[in-house]
C-alpha cells in the first residue's frame, strides 16, 4: 500500500521568510496530492491539493510542487506570517469516483514563526 | 465547518467498556470516514463508507466496528476500549470531489 514520508517534523522559521516542507510517497498509482492545516485544538483544513497532471499550483501565498518521476511534493509557504503557525499535513491517495480517496497521510509537520 | 459535527467531543472511558462516537453530517455527501490522529503519527483511516451499503476498513480496522444508519449519520464503535485506542478521533465526509471535510474532533481517553 501507500506510504507517505514527510520532513521535517518541525521547523521554525522568521517572520517574512519562506517555508518548505516535503513528502514522498511510494504508489506510483496516487494521483491527487492535498495538504492540510491543523491549527492547535482545531479540525484539519485544506488548504492546497495538486493532481498528477499538473506540476505546480499556486494560491496566493502558498505553493505545491509535484515531481512524479522522483514521487515527491512540496508545500511552499512565502512571506511566512504568525498566523501560518500550525501542523501541516500531506497525503496522497488515487482520486476519482472509483476509488476510495483513501487518503495515506504523512506525520506532519509543526510549523512555528517566530516574530 | 459546522455542517460536520460530532459528539461527544470529549470522552473518558475505562477499559472494557463500549464506547460510541458519533458523526452527523448536512452536506449531503455520500462518503464518509473515520480517522485516528495520534501525536507523530498524522492521520490514519478506520472505516470509510461510500454510501449507506458500502462500508470499507481503513488502515487500522481492528477493535473498531462502525454504522452507517443513513446518508447523514456515521458512528464508530469501540466493542471493549483498551488504553492504547486514547487518541483524538475524526470524522470526515466527502462528495463528488476528492476534498475531503473534517468534524471538530473527539478526544478518547481509555483509563
Amino acid at each position: 500500500g501507500e506510504n507517505v514520508e514527510q520532513h521535517p517534523s518541525t521547523l521554525s522559521v522568521q517572520e517574512g521568510d519562506s517555508a518548505v516542507i516535503k513528502c514522498t510517497y511510494s504508489d506510483s498509482a496516487s494521483n491527487y496530492f492535498p495538504w492540510y492545516k491543523q491549527e492547535l485544538g482545531k479540525r484539519p483544513q485544506l488548504i492546497i491539493d495538486i493532481r498528477s497532471n499538473v506540476g505546480e499550483k499556486k494560491d496566493q501565498r502558498i505553493a505545491v510542487t509535484l515531481n512524479k518521476t522522483a514521487k515527491h511534493f512540496s508545500l511552499h509557504i512565502t512571506e511566512t506570517q504568525p498566523e501560518d503557525s500550525a501542523v501541516y499535513f500531506c497525503a496522497a491517495s488515487r482520486a476519482g469516483k472509483n476509488y476510495g480517496q483513501n487518503f495515506v497521510f504523512g506525520p506532519g509537520t509543526r510549523l512555528s514563526v517566530l516574530p | 465547518d459546522a455542517d460536520v459535527t460530532q459528539t461527544p467531543r470529549n470522552r473518558i472511558t475505562k477499559t472494557g467498556k463500549r464506547i460510541m462516537l458519533e458523526c452527523s453530517q448536512t452536506k449531503g455527501h455520500d462518503r464518509m470516514y473515520w480517522y485516528r490522529q495520534d501525536p507523530g503519527l498524522g492521520l490514519r483511516l478506520i472505516y470509510y463508507s461510500f454510501d449507506v451499503k458500502d462500508i470499507n476498513k481503513g488502515e487500522i480496522s481492528d477493535g473498531y466496528s462502525v454504522s452507517r444508519q443513513a446518508q447523514a449519520k456515521f458512528s464508530l464503535s469501540l466493542e471493549s476500549a483498551i488504553p492504547n485506542q486514547t487518541a483524538l478521533y475524526f470524522c470526515a465526509t466527502s462528495g463528488g470531489g476528492d476534498t475531503q471535510y473534517f468534524g471538530p474532533g473527539t478526544r478518547l481517553t481509555v483509563l
